[in-house]
């Protein structure tokens, strides 16, 4: 079965400090791309991050890093120096290229960062 | 480049209504998905076109909604009769799956309904 797990459903954080969020995942599938959404309240799902399950290197956008464990099939978000913008609901995502492009979603982990 | 397009981005209607929602992808996108989010929960896939074929429909309430993609471009979703569970947002997503994409969900703002 295709799964994935967010397993803190809420989290906050002081502005300016670091947060990480946790993203556990099943398949059976060896190609896939990993992702983690943003959706702030009442807005449009947006892309934070995306990961290439063939590559090693951890990806890095600005603040957003993950920390990408295959063999664990973990996939966890460090968002760096917190902002206000950064509240919002966070969803870690799969696609299976090979199965029909399908998408797995997490249930997600509601961000609040606190001034 | 145009973002996905969803329209009407609101909608209230008595339960046993009937109600449509358009879709609009991103221009060359030929993978196109319908999700709906109720609130404080994760999209949950309801049917997935590949052009104008459908590829994933095993979570769609056929008794209930449809969805068209007849030219492979644009898509409809309906649903007929509408139950006060079928509040939530209606969300309309695509992606680039040919050469040169990048495996991206693309999101609409999303269509909210509200069922009386």
């Amino acid at each position: 079965a295709q799964t994935v797990t967010q397993s803190q459903p809420e989290m906050s954080v002081q502005e300016a400090e670091t947060v990480t969020l946790s993203c556990t995942y099943d398949t059976s599938e060896n190609n896939y791309y990993l992702f983690w959404y943003k959706q702030p309240p009442s807005r449009q799902m947006i892309l934070v991050i995306r990961q290439e399950a063939y590559k090693q290197q951890n990806a890095t956008e600005n603040r957003f890093s993950v920390n990408f464990q295959k063999a664990a099939k973990s996939f966890s978000l460090k968002i760096s120096d917190s902002q206000l913008g950064d509240t919002a609901m966070y969803f870690c995502a799969f696609m299976t290229p090979n199965t029909g492009n399908q998408f797995y979603f997490g249930t997600g982990t509601s961000l609040t960062v606190i001034p | 480049e145009a973002g996905v397009a969803q329209s009407p981005r609101y909608k209230i209607i008595e339960k046993r209504q009937s109600v449509a929602f358009w879709c609009n992808p991103i221009s060359g996108h030929a993978t196109l998905y319908w999700y709906q989010q109720i609130l404080g929960q994760g999209p949950k896939l309801l049917i997935q076109f590949q052009n104008n074929g459908v590829v994933d429909d095993s979570q769609l309430p056929k008794d209930r909604f449809s969805a068209e993609r007849l030219k492979g471009v644009d898509s409809t979703l309906k649903i007929q009769p509408a139950k006060l569970e079928d509040s939530a947002v209606y969300l309309c997503a695509s992606t680039h799956t040919g050469q040169g994409g990048t495996g991206e969900l693309f999101f609409g703002e999303g269509s909210r309904l509200t069922v009386l």
